[in-house]
């Protein structure tokens, strides 16, 4: 079965420091990887996903991922953090497999707070 | 840019009540989704339409339905509204071709329910 695991509910960091949000997954067969925010009281917006090729991903906002196939992880990274980059931050996996839109699991979540 | 719009944001009804949300997207969509999001639990498929008429349980189905009669319009519906499911509700669409098994999700800004 997939499964998606963001194992820190918050994370703290100063502004202008590096910043990285952790997420590893378990899928059987080869995944579509994907990195969602969520600012409050709107939707998740979507912001990065890992398809093939390169393993270091680039996004909106100055974010980037690393696809490590070896540790199954996925964590979303960004060299110096700001303050608006606080907000609620989702993993999400796809089995490459399954054709079906549907077959998309989610993270727990993990809230990311930067202060001055 | 592709616009999911919830109807409404904030909702609250009294238990037993018939509940409708509605989504609606303008970008021809084929799958359309309705999530639930709950704090620790991340975000959990209730149910999932790939076409006008056609839909499929996700993985919390249990005291909900849906419609979806325009490729535009996924409405889901609570039978007889209940206080566990007082949540944010969250619609999503994506178009649904080979070539875009790796589309990301588009959501709308969510509806926040409370059952009394």
């Amino acid at each position: 079965a997939q499964s998606v695991a963001q194992p820190e509910d918050q994370v703290n960091v100063a502004e202008g420091n590096p910043l990285t949000v952790k997420c590893t997954y378990s899928v059987s067969g080869n995944p579509y990887l994907f990195w969602y925010v969520q600012y409050p009281n709107r939707g998740l917006q979507f912001l990065l996903k890992y398809i093939t090729g390169d393993n270091l991903v680039k996004g909106s906002y100055g974010f980037e991922a690393e696809f490590n196939k070896s540790q199954t992880s996925f964590h979303l990274k960004k060299p110096s953090a700001l303050v608006s980059d606080s907000a609620l931050y989702f993993c999400a996996v796809r089995d490459r497999r399954y054709s079906s839109a549907s077959k998309i699991i989610f993270g727990s979540g993990t809230r990311l707070s930067i202060r001055p | 840019d592709v616009k999911v719009t919830q109807s409404s944001r904030y909702l609250v009804k009294r238990t037993g009540e018939k509940v409708f949300l509605e989504c609606v997207q303008d970008m021809d969509h084929e799958n359309m989704f309705w999530y639930r999001q709950d704090p620790g639990l991340g975000l959990r498929l209730i149910y999932f339409s790939y076409d006008v008429k056609m839909k499929e349980k996700g993985d919390i189905p249990e005291g909900y339905s849906v419609s979806r009669e325009k490729k535009e319009r996924f409405s889901l519906i609570l039978e007889s509204a209940s206080t566990n499911q007082t949540s944010m509700y969250l619609c999503a669409s994506t178009p649904d071709s080979w070539q875009a098994t790796n589309s990301p999700l588009h959501f709308g800004n969510g509806t926040r329910l409370t059952v009394t």
